[in-house]
């Protein structure tokens, strides 16, 4: 069975300064996809990032991108130039590729807060 | 934005009382899903759905049922509510295949006494 795991529950930032959030995860599959979501105090959930597995470079989003290591199950989003907008739980997600379903499996969140 | 409601937003219900939570979207797409979000959990599946009429289990079920009668309704309902059921419950959709991307629900919160 695939796991996510997020270690760090809370981080906190000063505002225009880049952090960096941990994700790893367990799986013994090859093709698989991964996923940054945001959750603001609105609760609604936003897709921040997507990565899919067989490629090698690093997805970037404007002042989002990723650390990914498939060799070492790592999945690190980073956030330069940290705004006030940023803060939110993040969730990192995994889903198994040519799965009928789509089913995600997400990590326990990690809550940033970007200070003024 | 997708086309995603969820009904109703906020419930508070007692201890044994049935609850039907209502998933509604206009994508006509084919995967729904409900999700539970707890402290310390994250997202966790409760049920699928993969077409009118088809659905699965997650990984937490128990306590739970689901229905699809129409392509854009998702319904899941609690036969019997009890408090470790209060939860934030999320429904999603998914158009399927290579298409891979979740859009959410906006939520619903629910309390039982």
């Amino acid at each position: 069975a695939q796991t996510v795991t997020q270690s760090q529950p809370e981080m906190s930032v000063q505002e225009a300064e880049t952090v960096t959030l941990s994700c790893t995860y367990d799986t013994s599959e090859n093709n698989y996809y991964l996923f940054w979501y945001k959750q603001p105090p609105s609760r609604q959930m936003i897709l921040v990032i997507r990565q899919e597995a067989y490629k090698q470079q690093n997805a970037t989003e404007n002042r989002f991108s990723v650390n990914f290591q498939k060799a070492a199950k790592s999945f690190s989003l980073k956030i330069s130039d940290s705004q006030l907008g940023d803060t939110a739980m993040y969730f990192c997600a995994f889903m198994n590729y040519g799965g009928a379903t789509n089913k995600l499996i997400f990590g326990t969140g990690t809550l940033l807060a970007v200070q003024p | 934005d997708a086309g995603i409601t969820q009904s109703p937003r906020h419930k508070v219900t007692e201890t044994g009382t049935p609850v039907t939570l209502r998933c509604h979207q206009t994508e006509n797409h084919r995967y729904m899903y409900w999700y539970r979000q707890d402290p310390g959990h994250g997202l966790r599946l409760i049920h699928y759905s993969y077409g009118v009429k088809d659905t699965d289990k997650g990984e937490v079920s128990d306590g739970y049922s689901v229905s699809r009668s129409k392509t854009e309704d998702f319904l899941l309902t609690l036969e019997s509510a009890t408090s470790s059921q209060t939860s934030v419950y999320f429904c999603a959709i998914s158009s399927g295949g290579s298409s891979y991307e979740q859009y959410f629900g906006p939520g619903t919160r629910l309390t039982v006494t």
